[in-house]
């Protein structure tokens, strides 16, 4: 079984600011992806961003980047220029190729102030 | 609006009582998930659907809980004997397989079930 472990319950950041999420996981497995879901308060849960582990490339997207350690099983995300719209729960999570299943951490409140 | 929706949005209901709840996925999507996620916490895993297929169920799911999806469409999750443990909110998810191994999940709103 996959474990995701999410270290930091809240995080607050001022706006246009950095952010730095922590995530590390346990597996077994070779071929995996991971993510990270937002999910803004009442809303549902959306994508921001995922990485293939095969991939040495840490994944970009906008003002989202991951810092992916296969080695150490950590899967960082940061938020750069931090927005009010970035108030949120994020979730990291672990899929197993192949697999529809997805292993959640038990999330990060980030709280971004004006 | 062509995503996932649930249906209801929100379930108070009393200990003992039975209770479904309903999904429909975004129509082209053949694969359809359920999670449960608790207060403060991240969703966890119940059970998944290939077409009308269930292929993989939790040991979460107690016998008390039942997934259909006939016809491969909608699904429903009907929880029997509700008792207080069972408050949570019910997300549903589909992603469509395409051949490739990834297969982006959207999400449901989710039904929220508070079990009095």
């Amino acid at each position: 079984a996959q474990t995701v472990t999410q270290s930091q319950p809240e995080m607050s950041v001022q706006e246009a600011e950095t952010v730095t999420l922590s995530c590390t996981y346990d597996t077994s497995e070779n071929n995996y992806y991971l993510f990270w879901y937002k999910q803004p308060p009442s809303r549902q849960m959306i994508l921001v961003i995922r990485q293939e582990a095969y991939k040495q490339q840490n994944a970009t997207e906008n003002r989202f980047s991951v810092n992916f350690q296969k080695a150490a099983k950590s899967f960082s995300l940061k938020i750069s220029d931090s927005q009010l719209g970035d108030t949120a729960m994020y979730f990291c999570a672990f899929m197993k190729w192949g697999s529809g299943k997805l292993s959640f951490g038990a999330g990060t409140t980030v709280t971004v102030r004006a | 609006d062509t995503g996932v929706s649930q249906d209801p949005r929100h379930k108070i209901t009393k200990r003992g009582q039975n209770v479904t709840f309903r999904c429909d996925p975004i129509s082209e999507h053949n694969r359809l998930y359920w999670y449960r996620q608790t207060l403060g916490q991240g969703p966890e895993f119940l059970t998944y659907f290939q077409n009308e297929a269930q292929l993989e169920k939790s040991r979460l799911l107690s016998d008390r809980f039942s997934a259909e999806r006939p016809k491969g469409s909608f699904s429903t999750l009907e929880i029997q004997r509700t008792e207080q443990g069972d408050s949570a909110m019910y997300l549903c998810a589909s992603s469509l397989l395409s051949g490739g191994s990834y297969y982006e999940q959207y999400f449901g709103p989710g039904t929220r079930l508070t079990v009095t």
